[in-house]
């Protein structure tokens, strides 16, 4: 089975450009986390999707934003990027107790 | 609040036990994660416990769960060089938020 895919693996965007991430759960699952892990820090939460709803997001300014698609599969999309958004950003697709991540996409802006 | 803490560096020789803890602010958490996380890749899930639990083993792995404390731990027994990465405790919240609240992560270091 697969799991939880994300792309593209590695993206290099400068400042004022936009980003668009993307994931696919593990097939099944209907929910979507995305997660930001900056260097240095732990994991923020950024957004959780269910049933093609935003059901809750971290304190995140609102040019951070997604949604989730028919076939559950996931984008976040980040405007007027800024240097700190550099980041490994996280999805993960959820099955009752347990949160399955994918590799990652490595956003660097320049 | 919503908080996780946990000590950033951990050091140990191989074939000595690790032990790694946390500590959440949530008292209303309903399972609590450990999660790895080796250089450049993501996140594997390696265990996790239920609230109403207090240890709970898998092969050389046991976490231990103190509520009161509002403390959890992650025992490595035999603790290899594969062992080496960063561990992230994390809570689940109740009342329908439900997303994971990760700690700043602890990075194992295993030397020989």
């Amino acid at each position: 089975e697969a799991g939880v895919t994300q792309s593209p693996t590695h993206l290099i965007k400068t400042r004022g450009q936009q980003a668009t991430l993307r994931c696919s759960p593990i097939s099944g699952h209907t929910s979507v986390y995305w997660y930001q892990q900056a260097l240095g820090l732990g994991l923020q939460f950024l957004l959780w999707y269910d049933e093609g709803e935003e059901r809750n997001r971290g304190n995140f300014p609102p040019r951070f934003s997604g949604r989730q698609f028919p076939n559950y599969s996931s984008e976040l999309n980040v405007n007027a990027l800024e240097l700190e958004d550099s980041a490994l950003y996280l999805c993960a697709s959820r099955a009752g107790g347990e949160l399955f991540f994918g590799e990652g996409s490595r956003l660097t802006v320049l | 609040g919503e908080d996780v803490e946990q000590s950033l560096f951990l050091s140990v020789r191989e074939g000595d036990s690790s032990v790694i803890n946390c500590t959440y602010t949530d008292s209303s958490s309903t399972y609590l994660y450990w999660y790895k996380q080796e250089p450049g890749a993501g996140l594997q899930l390696l265990t996790y416990i239920f609230s109403n639990m207090d240890m709970k083993q898998d092969q050389r792995l046991t976490v231990l769960l103190n509520k009161k404390d509002k403390h959890l731990s992650l025992r490595i027994a035999d603790t290899q060089t594969g062992d080496s990465a960063i561990y992230f405790c994390a809570e689940t919240l109740s009342g329908g938020y439900n997303k994971l609240i990760f700690g700043a992560g602890t990075r194992l270091a295993v030397h020989p």
